[in-house]
């Protein structure tokens, strides 16, 4: 089956050093990425939807200076911590949607935990 | 705007015993809903959804979920629990917007199987 990698699955980093994290599709095109976050206890909440050689979108209340995404081939998308902040530790998630599928099929990576000393 | 209702972060079960976690949506308009398991360092994997038709939906490893629009429901069954359903399940919901692929998700059930 489809398989979304996510890299890396953990990541400590110094209090305003910036961290980079990539999410590929390892066997189909995805036009469009999707990158949440999830606090302990939360649900996943969307930050951004990612299009293949556009700006992406970001939802309400998510700082684009701060989580920087590029989609820069249909393989592979990162989202970039900036200056992080003790704040921005928390699991994060990517999906990539399947361009030849419909709806439905939507293929998650493993996640991110980041934290922030 | 759209909402998904899990309730009960956690549920323990017997090995056997019916599986039963459920899922209250809001949305304004026709929804598509999704139940999504997670298992311990790994990615979301689709156990089932609805989109259109039959109401009564089977998915993956035995699992069911009934669309209920009248009660805004779509709880999640399975009639004998395994051992190797322990996980996360996240209901999660996105609508019938052409290509809107988004979902908002519930915040999770974390579901135990005792021996």
């Amino acid at each position: 089956g489809a398989v979304v990698s996510q890299h890396p699955s953990w990541v400590i980093c110094k209090s305003g050093t910036s961290v980079k994290i990539e999410c590929r599709s390892l066997d189909f095109q995805a036009t469009t990425m999707f990158w949440y976050r999830q606090f302990p206890k939360q649900s996943l909440m969307l930050m951004a939807t990612s299009n293949e050689g556009s700006k992406a979108t970001y939802e309400q209340g998510v700082e684009k200076d701060k989580f920087l995404i590029n989609h820069a081939s249909l393989t592979l998308s990162t989202l970039t911590v900036t200056s992080a902040h003790p704040e921005d530790s928390s699991f994060y998630i990517c999906s990539a949607r399947d361009a030849n599928r419909g709806h439905e099929k939507l293929f998650f990576g493993s996640g991110t935990q980041l934290s922030v000393l | 705007a759209q909402s998904v209702t899990q309730l009960g972060s956690h549920v323990s079960v017997s090995e056997g015993a019916l599986v039963l976690l459920r899922c209250n949506y809001s949305s304004s308009v026709p929804p598509y809903l999704f139940w999504y398991v997670q298992y311990p360092n790994q990615g979301l994997q689709l156990l089932l959804k609805y989109t259109t038709g039959a109401t009564l939906v089977k998915g993956i490893n035995g699992f069911e979920a009934e669309f209920k629009k009248s009660e805004t429901s779509f709880h999640l069954t399975k009639p004998s629990a395994h051992m190797s359903d322990a996980a996360e399940y996240f209901c999660a919901v996105s609508y019938s917007g052409g290509s809107n692929y988004k979902l908002t998700f519930g915040k999770g059930t974390l579901l135990t199987v005792n021996p």
